[in-house]
C-alpha cells in the first residue's frame, strides 16, 4: 500500500545548482505534508512542511511545492550544497488525532563539489 | 535544543528474547510515537501514545509488542519474543501536540536478533 512515493531512489547534483525532489500521494484525505533529511546512523530531522490548503511554502534555501489537483509536492534546494547530501523522505498525514505520518521510500540526494 | 534520546544506540539479541528498547522523549511533549525502518524500505508507524494510553496502532504492532512510560520520562517499547523480522532501526518520537508538527525524532536504536 504505497500511499506516498519517491519514485527516485537517488539524485546526484551539482553544487550551486538545484535539487529537485519529487513526492506523489495517492490519498486525498492527507492535509499536511512534511520533508524529512536523513543522516546515517541518526534520526529524521525536520526540514519544511506544508498545509493542503496552501501551494508553496518557502524556508531560505528550501521550497516545498504542492500541486493537490496531481497528488504531486516537491522540495526545492537552491543553491544546493555538499551538506545537504542526505536522505530525503517525504510524509503525508491526515485527518485524525494522532497525526500519524505516513512515509515515502526516500531519496537519496548526493551534492557534488 | 532539546532533543528525543534513545537507548541502546544498537541491541544485538537471540530470536525469541525480550527487548527493550527507552525513550526518553522532550519534557512538554504530550504525544509519543515509535517508528521503525527494515534496512531497504520505509519509515513504518508502529504506534502512538498520548494521555497513557496507546491512541493508534499499526498492524505490525501486534500482541508481541507493548509500550510503557513508566515514570513520566521514559517511553519504552517492548517486543516480548523477538523474531528475526524484528530486525530494524526503530525510532522514537515526539511531538508537542496533535495539531503541533514538532515532530522531533530521536537517532533510533539498530536492533539485530539473531
Amino acid at each position: 500500500d504505497q500511499q506516498v512515493k519517491q519514485n527516485s531512489p537517488s539524485l546526484s547534483v551539482q553544487e550551486g545548482r538545484i535539487s529537485i525532489l519529487n513526492c506523489d500521494y495517492t490519498n486525498s484525505m492527507f492535509d499536511y505534508f512534511l520533508w524529512y533529511k536523513k543522516y546515517p546512523a541518526e534520526g529524521p530531522t525536520f526540514l519544511i512542511s506544508i498545509s493542503s490548503i496552501k501551494d508553496k511554502n518557502e524556508d531560505g534555501r528550501f521550497t516545498v511545492f504542492l500541486n493537490k489537483s496531481a497528488k504531486h509536492l516537491s522540495l526545492h534546494i537552491v543553491p544546493s550544497q555538499p551538506g545537504d547530501s542526505a536522505v530525503y523522505f517525504c510524509a503525508a498525514s491526515g485527518t485524525g488525532n494522532n497525526r500519524k505520518l505516513i512515509w515515502g521510500l526516500g531519496t537519496s540526494l548526493a551534492v557534488n563539489p | 535544543e532539546p532533543e528525543v534520546t534513545q537507548t541502546p544506540s544498537h541491541q544485538v539479541t537471540q530470536m525469541g528474547q525480550e527487548v527493550i528498547l527507552r525513550c526518553v522523549p522532550i519534557s512538554n511533549h504530550l504525544y509519543f510515537y515509535w517508528y521503525r525502518q527494515i534496512l531497504g524500505q520505509k519509515v513504518e508507524f508502529l504506534v502512538s501514545f498520548y494521555n497513557n494510553e496507546i491512541s493508534e496502532k499499526s498492524e505490525i504492532f501486534d500482541d508481541q509488542f507493548s509500550v510503557e512510560r513508566p515514570d513520566g520520562s521514559n517511553f519504552t517499547l517492548k517486543i516480548r519474543s523477538t523474531k528475526l523480522e524484528d530486525s530494524a532501526m526503530y525510532f522514537c518520537a515526539s511531538s508537542e501536540g496533535q495539531g503541533s508538527y514538532g515532530y522531533t525524532f530521536g537517532s533510533g536504536t539498530r536492533l539485530t536478533v539473531v
